[in-house]
């Protein structure tokens, strides 16, 4: 049992390069979340997925997008890398009907683009 | 605009010391969890409270749930030097999205 995996852990990026960062989860959650992690700014959502095939906007979505194939999967996308996206992301996963709403994170990628 | 604001942003303390840090919102939440963060590590969540006025322990952490479900605190009795991390609070916003706020963090260092 993995929990929540994430790749890749590390990155370096160019301005105006994509990429894909992948989040894998083997527990069976509903729920998926894509954050990133700005210092002496927490955890600020960019995406985030209520199940297989659905999708939504969180607090700061803009220069990201994000697919949901498979329940296990949720894939976030940098379409033109800018500085301002470097960061450190995070995927979380929670379970449905579980009123505590607990999240489990993945280790992170840490992202810079230059 | 931060939905969660936390206090002290920074804390420093002697091993042995005991300390409170706050989390406060103008939001209600339907539960309201407590996380602690490694460096180079994902959170791990700590404790969930959900009822108003809630207090849970976990050996010498003391969690309490605001009465209006606005706001909390993690209160440590005697800190050790594996107590240091970043604490962060995170608010449930099911009735709105199935998703959560963060507030920044309380980065809290124990000496020995």
């Amino acid at each position: 049992n993995a929990g929540v995996t994430q790749t890749p852990k590390f990155r370096v990026l160019k301005t105006g390069q994509s990429m894909t960062l992948l989040c894998a989860q083997d527990m069976n959650h509903e729920y998926m979340y894509w954050y990133r992690q700005d210092p002496g700014m927490g955890l600020r959502l960019i995406h985030y997925s209520v199940g297989e095939g659905t999708t939504a906007k969180g607090e700061v979505p803009d220069g990201y997008n994000v697919s949901r194939l498979k329940k296990q999967n949720f894939l976030l996308g940098l379409e033109s890398a800018a500085p301002s996206q470097t960061s450190v992301y995070f995927c979380a996963s929670t379970i449905q009907g579980v009123r505590t709403y607990e999240q489990y994170f993945g280790p992170g990628t840490r992202l810079t683009v230059t | 605009t931060q939905l969660l604001e936390q206090s002290p942003q920074f804390l420093s303390i002697q091993e042995g010391e005991n300390l409170t840090v706050y989390c406060n919102s103008s939001s209600v939440f339907s539960s309201l969890q407590w996380y602690r963060q490694e460096p180079g590590e994902g959170p791990v969540l700590l404790v969930t409270v959900v009822t108003g006025g809630e207090v849970k322990k976990l050996k010498r952490l003391t969690f309490q749930f605001g009465d209006a479900r606005k706001d909390s605190s993690l209160h440590i009795t005697a800190a050790q030097t594996g107590d240091t991390g970043l604490y962060l609070c995170a608010g449930a916003r099911w009735n709105y999205g199935q998703n959560f706020v963060f507030g920044p963090g309380t980065r809290l260092s124990v000496l020995p």
